[in-house]
Protein backbone atom coordinates (compact mmCIF):
# COMPACT_ATOMS: atom_id res chain seq x y z
CA UNK A 1 0.00 0.00 0.00
CA UNK A 2 1.08 3.44 -1.19
CA UNK A 3 1.63 5.94 1.82
CA UNK A 4 3.34 9.28 2.27
CA UNK A 5 3.72 10.60 5.63
CA UNK A 6 4.25 14.57 5.86
CA UNK A 7 6.00 15.97 9.22
CA UNK A 8 7.70 19.19 10.19
CA UNK A 9 5.19 21.80 9.87
CA UNK A 10 4.09 24.21 12.96
CA UNK A 11 4.17 27.88 13.58
CA UNK A 12 6.83 29.91 12.31
CA UNK A 13 7.66 33.62 12.64
CA UNK A 14 8.01 35.90 9.36
CA UNK A 15 11.32 35.76 7.79
CA UNK A 16 12.31 32.31 9.36
CA UNK A 17 12.76 28.93 8.40
CA UNK A 18 11.01 25.91 8.36
CA UNK A 19 12.01 22.20 6.70
CA UNK A 20 9.48 19.58 6.19
CA UNK A 21 9.62 16.13 5.37
CA UNK A 22 7.99 13.17 3.73
CA UNK A 23 8.08 9.75 4.12
CA UNK A 24 7.13 7.21 1.72
CA UNK A 25 6.40 3.43 1.79
CA UNK A 26 5.04 0.61 -0.85
CA UNK A 27 6.56 1.79 -3.96
CA UNK A 28 9.95 2.41 -5.76
CA UNK A 29 10.94 5.94 -4.18
CA UNK A 30 13.67 6.40 -6.05
CA UNK A 31 11.63 5.78 -9.32
CA UNK A 32 9.59 8.44 -9.11
CA UNK A 33 8.59 12.20 -9.93
CA UNK A 34 7.79 13.91 -6.64
CA UNK A 35 5.77 17.43 -5.96
CA UNK A 36 4.93 19.72 -2.94
CA UNK A 37 1.35 21.12 -3.12
CA UNK A 38 -0.06 23.75 -0.86
CA UNK A 39 -3.60 24.84 0.14
CA UNK A 40 -3.85 27.93 2.02
CA UNK A 41 -6.85 28.06 4.33
CA UNK A 42 -10.22 28.05 2.42
CA UNK A 43 -8.17 28.55 -0.91
CA UNK A 44 -7.81 26.16 -4.07
CA UNK A 45 -4.49 23.86 -4.69
CA UNK A 46 -1.23 25.56 -5.95
CA UNK A 47 1.76 23.18 -7.34
CA UNK A 48 4.53 24.43 -4.73
CA UNK A 49 7.65 22.42 -6.33
CA UNK A 50 8.55 18.79 -7.49
CA UNK A 51 11.83 16.84 -8.21
CA UNK A 52 12.46 14.18 -10.30
CA UNK A 53 13.58 10.60 -9.68
CA UNK A 54 17.38 11.08 -8.77
CA UNK A 55 17.55 14.93 -7.36
CA UNK A 56 18.76 16.44 -10.91
CA UNK A 57 15.59 18.90 -11.87
CA UNK A 58 13.96 20.50 -9.57
CA UNK A 59 11.16 23.25 -10.53
CA UNK A 60 9.48 25.86 -8.66
CA UNK A 61 5.81 28.16 -8.59
CA UNK A 62 7.28 31.52 -8.95
CA UNK A 63 6.25 33.01 -5.53
CA UNK A 64 8.69 30.22 -3.41
CA UNK A 65 11.95 30.84 -6.00
CA UNK A 66 14.85 31.30 -4.46
CA UNK A 67 13.63 31.03 -0.60
CA UNK A 68 12.19 27.33 -1.08
CA UNK A 69 14.42 24.36 -1.63
CA UNK A 70 12.80 20.59 -2.79
CA UNK A 71 15.15 17.49 -2.43
CA UNK A 72 15.15 14.27 -1.25
CA UNK A 73 16.68 10.91 0.29
CA UNK A 74 16.09 8.04 -1.93
CA UNK A 75 17.70 5.72 0.81
CA UNK A 76 15.97 7.24 3.25
CA UNK A 77 12.59 7.19 1.32
CA UNK A 78 11.85 10.96 1.92
CA UNK A 79 11.28 14.04 0.23
CA UNK A 80 12.08 17.33 2.01
CA UNK A 81 10.88 20.73 1.79
CA UNK A 82 13.74 23.55 3.28
CA UNK A 83 11.26 26.86 3.40
CA UNK A 84 13.72 29.71 4.11
CA UNK A 85 12.37 33.65 4.25
CA UNK A 86 9.00 32.50 5.27
CA UNK A 87 6.13 35.06 4.70
CA UNK A 88 2.62 35.05 5.86
CA UNK A 89 1.30 33.70 2.75
CA UNK A 90 3.64 31.00 2.56
CA UNK A 91 0.40 29.71 5.71
CA UNK A 92 -0.93 26.40 4.24
CA UNK A 93 -1.61 23.06 4.65
CA UNK A 94 1.09 20.93 2.43
CA UNK A 95 1.05 17.93 0.95
CA UNK A 96 3.33 15.33 -0.78
CA UNK A 97 2.53 13.57 -3.61
CA UNK A 98 3.79 11.28 -5.78
CA UNK A 99 4.10 12.06 -9.83
CA UNK A 100 5.14 9.65 -12.69
CA UNK A 101 7.71 7.21 -13.11
CA UNK A 102 10.14 8.61 -15.25
CA UNK A 103 7.73 11.18 -16.48
CA UNK A 104 6.11 14.52 -15.89
CA UNK A 105 2.51 13.26 -14.92
CA UNK A 106 -0.52 13.07 -12.58
CA UNK A 107 -0.29 13.01 -8.83
CA UNK A 108 -1.80 9.28 -7.98
CA UNK A 109 -1.34 9.49 -4.45
CA UNK A 110 -1.33 12.30 -1.63
CA UNK A 111 -0.70 12.50 1.73
CA UNK A 112 -2.93 14.01 4.81
CA UNK A 113 -0.68 17.10 4.39
CA UNK A 114 1.75 19.16 7.31
CA UNK A 115 0.06 22.66 8.59
CA UNK A 116 2.58 25.40 8.08
CA UNK A 117 1.59 29.07 10.07
CA UNK A 118 3.76 32.09 9.45
CA UNK A 119 2.83 34.56 12.12
CA UNK A 120 4.09 37.26 14.56
CA UNK B 1 3.15 29.51 -17.68
CA UNK B 2 0.35 28.11 -18.55
CA UNK B 3 -3.70 29.17 -16.64
CA UNK B 4 -6.00 27.08 -15.85
CA UNK B 5 -9.50 28.44 -15.80
CA UNK B 6 -12.59 26.09 -14.23
CA UNK B 7 -16.42 27.13 -14.89
CA UNK B 8 -18.29 27.42 -12.85
CA UNK B 9 -17.18 28.57 -9.45
CA UNK B 10 -19.89 26.70 -7.55
CA UNK B 11 -22.55 24.80 -9.10
CA UNK B 12 -25.76 23.97 -6.90
CA UNK B 13 -27.24 20.29 -8.12
CA UNK B 14 -29.84 17.70 -7.04
CA UNK B 15 -29.16 13.51 -6.52
CA UNK B 16 -29.69 12.34 -10.22
CA UNK B 17 -28.62 15.15 -11.95
CA UNK B 18 -25.78 15.19 -14.72
CA UNK B 19 -23.40 17.96 -14.59
CA UNK B 20 -20.60 19.36 -16.27
CA UNK B 21 -17.20 21.03 -15.49
CA UNK B 22 -15.03 22.61 -17.87
CA UNK B 23 -11.53 24.01 -17.95
CA UNK B 24 -9.89 26.02 -19.93
CA UNK B 25 -5.75 26.32 -20.36
CA UNK B 26 -4.23 29.31 -21.39
CA UNK B 27 -2.41 27.58 -24.05
CA UNK B 28 -2.91 24.21 -25.38
CA UNK B 29 -1.80 20.61 -23.26
CA UNK B 30 -2.74 18.16 -25.13
CA UNK B 31 -4.32 15.65 -23.45
CA UNK B 32 -2.03 16.34 -20.34
CA UNK B 33 -5.02 17.07 -17.76
CA UNK B 34 -6.10 15.51 -14.69
CA UNK B 35 -9.25 15.82 -12.71
CA UNK B 36 -8.99 15.53 -8.81
CA UNK B 37 -11.87 15.41 -6.07
CA UNK B 38 -11.38 17.00 -2.71
CA UNK B 39 -14.05 16.72 0.35
CA UNK B 40 -13.40 19.18 3.68
CA UNK B 41 -10.35 18.32 5.74
CA UNK B 42 -9.46 15.45 3.03
CA UNK B 43 -6.73 15.10 0.70
CA UNK B 44 -7.55 15.24 -3.07
CA UNK B 45 -8.18 12.63 -4.93
CA UNK B 46 -7.39 11.82 -8.58
CA UNK B 47 -10.46 10.77 -10.51
CA UNK B 48 -9.17 11.24 -14.22
CA UNK B 49 -5.88 11.42 -16.12
CA UNK B 50 -4.57 11.75 -20.00
CA UNK B 51 -8.00 14.27 -20.39
CA UNK B 52 -10.12 11.07 -20.55
CA UNK B 53 -8.40 7.83 -18.45
CA UNK B 54 -10.68 6.84 -15.51
CA UNK B 55 -8.67 6.51 -12.38
CA UNK B 56 -9.21 2.71 -10.89
CA UNK B 57 -11.44 2.59 -8.06
CA UNK B 58 -12.81 5.47 -9.58
CA UNK B 59 -16.95 5.31 -10.72
CA UNK B 60 -17.91 4.51 -14.03
CA UNK B 61 -20.51 7.51 -13.58
CA UNK B 62 -17.38 9.98 -13.86
CA UNK B 63 -16.27 10.52 -17.22
CA UNK B 64 -13.41 13.49 -19.07
CA UNK B 65 -13.32 14.68 -22.20
CA UNK B 66 -11.65 17.37 -24.61
CA UNK B 67 -8.23 17.56 -25.74
CA UNK B 68 -6.08 21.11 -26.47
CA UNK B 69 -7.13 24.04 -24.42
CA UNK B 70 -10.84 22.82 -23.35
CA UNK B 71 -11.93 20.21 -21.34
CA UNK B 72 -14.99 18.63 -19.70
CA UNK B 73 -15.28 16.52 -16.38
CA UNK B 74 -19.27 14.96 -16.34
CA UNK B 75 -20.79 13.15 -13.77
CA UNK B 76 -23.56 11.18 -15.13
CA UNK B 77 -25.66 10.71 -12.34
CA UNK B 78 -25.16 12.34 -9.17
CA UNK B 79 -25.03 10.54 -5.35
CA UNK B 80 -24.85 12.50 -2.47
CA UNK B 81 -20.99 10.86 -1.88
CA UNK B 82 -20.23 13.33 -5.03
CA UNK B 83 -21.27 16.50 -3.38
CA UNK B 84 -17.44 17.84 -3.25
CA UNK B 85 -14.77 20.73 -4.68
CA UNK B 86 -13.22 19.73 -7.82
CA UNK B 87 -10.14 21.01 -9.77
CA UNK B 88 -8.18 20.61 -12.68
CA UNK B 89 -4.68 20.13 -13.37
CA UNK B 90 -2.51 20.22 -16.34
CA UNK B 91 0.74 18.59 -16.52
CA UNK B 92 1.99 19.65 -20.04
CA UNK B 93 4.89 21.30 -18.50
CA UNK B 94 7.20 20.21 -15.61
CA UNK B 95 5.52 23.78 -14.28
CA UNK B 96 1.98 22.62 -13.08
CA UNK B 97 -0.56 24.71 -12.46
CA UNK B 98 -4.75 23.59 -11.25
CA UNK B 99 -8.09 25.29 -12.14
CA UNK B 100 -9.23 27.70 -9.54
CA UNK B 101 -11.79 24.54 -8.51
CA UNK B 102 -15.48 23.98 -8.90
CA UNK B 103 -17.53 23.31 -5.56
CA UNK B 104 -20.14 21.27 -6.19
CA UNK B 105 -23.37 21.47 -3.79
CA UNK B 106 -26.50 20.43 -2.98
CA UNK B 107 -29.34 22.23 -4.01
Amino acid sequence: EVQLVESGGGLVQPGGSLRLSCAASGFTFNSCWMIWVRQAPGKGLEWVASINEDGSEKYYVDSVKGRFTISRANAKNSLYLQMNSVRAEDTALYYCARGGYGEVSEFDYWGQGTLVTVSS
Amino acid sequence: DIQMTQSPSTLSASVGDRVTITCRASQSISSWLAWYQQKPGKAPKLLIYKASSLEIGVPSRFSGSGSGTEFTLTISSLQPDDFATYYCQQYSSSLYSFGQGTKLEIK
